[in-house]
């Protein structure tokens, strides 16, 4: 099974900084992931398909960029409402995996 | 509208069976692949498994944690899905998700809300 390993686990930050998340796969999968956020008692929501392409609806601060093993999830400044849960997932082969997730939460 | 609602979910002893249902609406539910994926109470996403199409001859693909034990069907005249899960573990338990995944389309992906099992004796 491929392997996805976000960094970092957890962040702290304040409203209007830069932040990156990180996902590295074990093994290439190309393009094939996707980016999704959870906030608290709801579902998962995705924000980028094809490792950086924008779901439509979702904010243009965030942004994804990379190929093969390593991935970034870019957020330009941070909003209020983007202190959740993320979390990326490959869809290269099966079985599909998640990472393990990154909290972003309020400095 | 999609909608994408479970049930089926509760208390269950470790070894014994549960079958959860998911109802599908405002979509063609027989064009689409369908997943199921569950959340451990306070841990992150597991991708549980999938079923194909008609066109795909209704395969499935499973996570390793559950191959050998659980089952994914469907149902599409009923526009349903089911998950039969057999051997029940501890460590099953969750919210289980039922999908409609986008993989690379640009059209985006459904979830339902979940629907809680919990294994314990």
């Amino acid at each position: 099974d491929i392997q996805m390993t976000q960094s970092p686990s957890a962040m702290s930050a304040s409203v209007g900084d830069r932040v990156t998340i990180t996902c590295r796969a074990s093994q290439d999968i190309s393009n094939y992931l996707a980016w999704f956020q959870q906030k608290p008692g709801k579902v998962p929501n995705r924000l980028i398909y094809k490792a950086s392409s924008l779901q439509r609806g979702v904010p243009s601060r965030f942004s994804g960029s990379g190929s093969g093993t390593e991935f970034t999830l870019t957020i330009s400044s941070l909003q209020p409402e983007d202190f959740a849960t993320y979390y990326c997932l490959q869809h290269n082969s099966y079985p599909y995996t998640f990472g393990q997730g990154t909290k972003l939460e309020i400095k | 509208e999609v909608q994408l609602v479970e049930s089926g979910g509760g208390l269950v002893q470790p070894g014994g069976s549960l079958r959860l249902s998911c109802a599908a609406s405002g979509f063609t539910f027989s064009d689409y692949f369908m997943d199921w994926v569950r959340q451990a109470p306070g841990k992150g996403l597991e991708w549980v498994g999938r079923v194909r199409n008609k066109g795909h001859s209704y395969t499935t693909e499973y996570a390793a944690s559950v191959k050998g034990r659980f089952t994914i069907s469907r149902d599409d005249l009923k526009n349903s899905l089911s998950l039969q899960m057999n051997s029940l573990k501890t460590e099953d338990t969750a919210v289980y998700y039922c999908t409609r995944p986008a993989d690379s389309s640009a059209s985006g992906d459904n979830w339902g809300q979940g629907t809680l099992v919990t294994v314990s004796s």
